[in-house]
């Protein structure tokens, strides 16, 4: 079967760091992503992992280790505006379609 | 490019009525996908098409739903008798052949009551 594990609710204060942690099982991969999504409006990518290892962007910085199944997303020096739910998702074997899992809920607070 | 567009934004049907939705995916990209969300969960995939050619389906597209996509370029959902259970939000996403370009539209909201 096809499985995303994400915790489903964080709490941080503005300034932390957070990491988010996303495990999955899946007949096939071709990529993991994160992606950010606001109450009501579509998801905004945020990073892309198809090797292993970590890649940086600015504040948001992305960890996959393919053989673990295993990706994390780390997010520094928090704002209020990063409230949001963070999904992972993998591209499945056929390279088209985006299993995502339920997403986690990021509330920063002052 | 503006990116994904979808229209309409928010869609109020009753119960039985037939709905359409449209999606304008990014220019260049070949690949066009439909997927509904609903509340706390993730999107879950329904269809993809690789320029007018419908590839792939998932299981949850009854047969009350199509999809076309006509010219490869912009793509419709139509949903027929629509049920209570068919309210969520339909996402489309575009992307290239390759690579990390996996674009979502601001997606379609469906209430039916």
């Amino acid at each position: 079967g096809q499985n995303i594990d994400q915790p489903t609710e964080m709490t941080a204060t503005e300034g932390a760091i957070v990491q988010i942690n996303c495990t999955y099982q899946t007949s096939g991969f071709n990529g993991l992503f994160w992606y950010q999504q606001h109450a009501g409006e579509a998801p905004t990518f945020l990073s892309y992992n198809v090797l292993d290892g970590l890649e940086e962007k600015g504040r948001f910085s992305s960890f996959l280790s393919r053989s673990k199944g295993y990706s994390y997303l780390l997010l520094k020096e928090l704002q209020m505006k990063d409230s949001a739910s963070y999904l992972c998702a993998v591209r499945d074997g056929t390279g088209t379609a985006l299993i995502f899992g339920k997403g986690t809920t990021l509330s920063v607070s002052s | 490019d503006t990116g994904v567009s979808q229209d309409p934004r928010h869609k109020i049907t009753k119960r039985g009525q037939n709905v359409t939705f449209r999606c304008d995916p990014i220019s260049e990209h070949n690949r066009l996908y439909w997927y509904r969300q609903t509340l706390g969960q993730g999107p879950e995939f329904l269809t993809y098409f690789q320029n007018e050619a419908q590839l792939e389906k998932s299981r949850l597209l009854s047969d009350r739903f199509s999809a076309e996509r006509p010219k490869g370029s912009f793509s419709t959902l139509e949903i027929q008798r629509t049920e209570q259970g068919d309210s969520a939000m339909y996402l489309c996403a575009s992307s290239p052949d390759r690579g990390p370009g996996y674009t979502f539209g601001s997606g379609t909201r469906l209430t039916v009551v």
